[in-house]
C-alpha cells in the first residue's frame, strides 16, 4: 500500500524558514517523481514545485520560485520542501503526491503551514 | 501559463442523478488532464487520468471524456459518497495548474 506522510507543520513568523519532509512506502520512491502541492484555506489547489526521480530537474511555480526548494533523499525514502522568507500568503496546506509523468495518483494527508505574528 | 476554468463552481444534485462538470483550457492540452476528489477531511484522490482513463478502484459511474480545450467530467448516478469537491488539472505544460474547483453539493 502507498502511503505518504508529511511532517513538519506548524507557526510561524513572516520572513522566517520551515522545512516539510515526507516519508514515502509501498513503493520504490527512487522511481518517481514528486510534488508538493497547497491549498489555502477555503481555496483550491496549486501545484507548487516538482523532483525528479534521480533530482537532475526540479520545476516550481512563480509564487514560490527562488523561495522554496524541493529535494530529495532516495536513501531514505524522504521528499522535502524547504521554505524560506515565508509570507502570510504561504499559509496553507501543504501535500506531498507522488508522479512525474502523469501526475498526483497518490496523495499525503497534508500538513498545515501558518506564517502569522 | 494555461488557465482552467471549471463549471459550475457549485453544482447542487439529487441522489441517482447524472452530472457532469466541465472543465476548459486556455490552450490546447492534448489530453494532458486529471479529475481529482477531495473530500471535507482534506482527502485527495485521483479519479481520471489522461482525461478518460479510469483510476484502478474507482467505480464505473465515473467517466472522463474530451480533446483540444474541452473536457468533462460525468458521473452517472449520484452515490451519498460523490459529493464533495472535485478539481481538473493539467500537466501539459509547466507550470501545471488546477482548475478553481467545483463543489457537488446535496440538493
Amino acid at each position: 500500500e502507498v502511503q505518504l506522510v508529511e511532517s513538519g507543520e506548524g507557526l510561524v513568523q513572516p520572513g522566517s524558514s520551515m522545512k516539510l519532509s515526507c516519508v514515502a512506502s509501498g513503493f520504490t520512491f527512487s522511481n518517481y517523481g514528486m510534488n508538493w502541492i497547497r491549498q489555502a484555506p477555503k481555496k483550491g489547489l496549486e501545484w507548487i514545485a516538482l523532483i525528479y526521480y534521480d533530482s537532475s530537474s526540479k520545476y516550481y511555480a512563480d509564487s514560490v520560485k527562488g523561495r522554496f526548494t524541493i529535494s530529495r533523499d532516495n536513501s531514505k525514502n524522504t521528499l522535502y520542501l524547504e521554505m524560506n522568507s515565508l509570507r502570510s500568503e504561504d499559509t496553507a496546506m501543504y501535500y506531498c503526491a507522488k508522479g512525474g509523468g502523469n501526475p498526483f495518483d497518490y496523495w499525503g494527508q497534508g500538513v498545515m503551514v501558518t506564517v502569522s505574528s | 501559463d494555461i488557465q482552467l476554468t471549471q463549471s459550475p463552481s457549485t453544482l447542487p444534485a439529487s441522489l441517482g442523478e447524472r452530472v457532469t462538470i466541465s472543465c476548459r483550457a486556455s490552450q490546447s492540452i492534448s489530453n494532458s488532464l486529471n479529475w481529482y476528489q477531495q473530500k471535507p477531511d482534506g482527502t485527495v484522490k485521483r479519479l481520471i487520468y489522461s482525461t478518460s482513463t479510469l483510476e484502478s478502484g474507482v467505480p464505473s459511474r465515473f467517466s472522463g471524456s474530451g480533446s483540444g480545450t474541452d473536457y468533462s467530467l460525468s458521473i452517472s448516478s449520484l452515490e451519498s459518497e460523490d459529493f464533495a469537491m472535485y478539481y481538473c488539472l493539467q500537466y501539459a505544460t509547466y507550470p501545471w495548474t488546477f482548475g478553481g474547483g467545483t463543489k457537488l453539493e446535496l440538493k
